[in-house]
């Protein structure tokens, strides 16, 4: 699976929109970009994804450049329980390689102030 | 009702012990994943089951065994447990191996003593 780079952590005020960047250079044409984030003590869980349109959830909206080499998770208004590691992840849903399994990063570690 | 649940979630134990860590999925998934967490927090895939069936086995020591006895259920046993095993395990599960959101349970948190 193709390599991300995210920021190590970011930091945002309570309801304040939150824009998460996530670089992702050498992504290939079955490439698929998504999210998924960590709360403390839990397991990861799902965000959004896509392939080449920008996506709009009710969690969020994620933002693909159109070359695809970057793609930007945004959080409209930050709440305290947004507080998480927030991992971009490609995965080659295209090209049937991957069998499903996602190949975290380190992630960006997103606190909320109140 | 918990759609991936794991029992234990918090697990001491001995170096050299045998112990296992149950999972099981309601979501009538047909694939189901290991993942370890280390203490550097890095998450990476151990096991993969489709349909009881091996597809994906990473680089594991050899005293990690997965068992699977229906779809619903993917056990990981570990032998002789040594300390750089302590970590938390999530078991996962997705609808089937391709093109699909990965659910995880809530973790089981393994400490070797």
């Amino acid at each position: 699976d193709a390599k991300t780079t995210q920021p190590n952590s970011m930091e945002s005020n309570e309801e304040e929109p939150v824009h998460l960047p996530c670089n992702h250079s050498t992504i290939s044409g079955t490439d698929y970009i998504h999210w998924y984030r960590q709360l403390p003590s839990q397991g990861p869980e799902y965000v959004i994804h896509g392939l080449t349109s920008n996506v709009n959830n009710r969690m969020a909206s994620l933002a693909i450049a159109e070359d695809r080499k970057s793609s930007t998770l945004i959080l409209h208004r930050a709440t305290l329980r947004d507080a998480a590691v927030y991992y971009c992840i490609l995965r080659d849903d295209g090209g049937g390689t991957s069998y499903g399994k996602l190949t975290f990063g380190q992630g960006t570690i997103l606190t909320v102030h109140p | 009702d918990t759609a991936v649940s794991q029992t234990p979630k918090y697990l001491v134990t001995q170096m050299g012990n045998d112990k296992s860590i149950k999972c099981e999925q309601n979501l009538g998934h047909d694939t189901m994943y290991w993942y370890k967490q280390d203490s550097k927090k890095f998450l990476k895939i151990m096991f993969s089951y489709n349909n009881k069936e091996l597809i994906i086995n990473e680089t594991v020591p050899n005293r990690f065994s997965p068992k699977s006895p229906d779809k619903a259920h993917l056990n990981l046993h570990i032998n002789s447990l040594e300390l750089g095993d302590s970590a938390v395990y999530f078991c996962a599960s997705s609808p089937w191996a391709g093109r699909n959101t990965i659910y995880f349970g809530e973790g089981s948190w393994l400490t070797v003593v």
